[in-house]
């Protein structure tokens, strides 16, 4: 089946330094993969949508300078929390659509624990 | 704007006993409904989802899952639970736009508890 490899599974930065995120789809093309993030004991709240080639799309209240997101390729998205801070510490999920399935749902990654210091 | 309500925060079922966590959504549309599950630590897994066609939806695992329109409900059910279902469970809802998938908008999640 459809898998989406997320690294690192854990990080922990000092304030004020950047992390990499990577979200890869291993076995299939996808267009457009998702950033999701999620709070202890919360739900998954959508934070923005990747588009390889193109710029991503962030929701309301997501600040783009804050989270960047790069998607070079088909198979490949990027999170960068730039200048950390403590309340950056979150879970983050990305998840992706198979373009050569129609109405593919979306396959999550096993999520990336980070802890700002 | 979209919306999905999982109106129990915490279930604890017996061990063998039959599960029905529920899920009611808002969306303009058709919607695309989905039930995921999280171990703790861990990403998202699919148990199953409802495009479109028959309104009984069977999953992975021995879920199913009903759409009923009139309702806005896709309520989760399994006949008899083990002690490895104990997770959160996320209903979610989505659409499709341009050929592809949008970004889900979830749930805040039931916990699943089983007593032995």
């Amino acid at each position: 089946g459809a898998v989406v490899s997320q690294h690192p599974s854990w990080v922990i930065c000092k304030s004020g330094t950047s992390v990499k995120i990577e979200c890869r789809s291993l076995d299939f093309q996808a267009t457009t993969m998702f950033w999701y993030r999620q709070f202890p004991k919360q739900s998954l709240m959508l934070m923005a949508t990747s588009n390889e080639g193109s710029k991503a799309t962030y929701e309301q209240g997501v600040e783009k300078d804050k989270f960047l997101i790069n998607h070079a390729s088909l198979t490949l998205s990027t999170l960068t929390v730039t200048s950390a801070h403590p309340e950056d510490s979150s879970f983050y999920i990305c998840s992706a659509s198979n373009l050569g399935e129609n109405n593919s749902p979306l396959h999550f990654g096993n999520g990336t624990r980070l802890t700002v210091t | 704007a979209q919306s999905v309500t999982q109106p129990d925060i915490h279930i604890t079922v017996s061990e063998g006993a039959s599960l029905e966590l529920r899920c009611n959504y808002s969306y303009g549309a058709t919607p695309y409904l989905f039930w995921y599950v999280q171990s703790p630590g861990q990403g998202l897994q699919l148990l199953l989802k409802y495009f479109s066609g028959d309104t009984l939806v069977q999953g992975i695992k021995g879920f199913e899952a009903e759409f009923k329109r009139s309702q806005s409900s896709f309520n989760l059910r399994k006949p008899s639970v083990h002690w490895s279902d104990a997770a959160e469970y996320f209903c979610a809802v989505g659409s499709y736009s341009g050929g592809g998938a949008d970004g889900l908008t979830f749930g805040k999640g039931t916990h699943l508890i089983i007593q032995p």
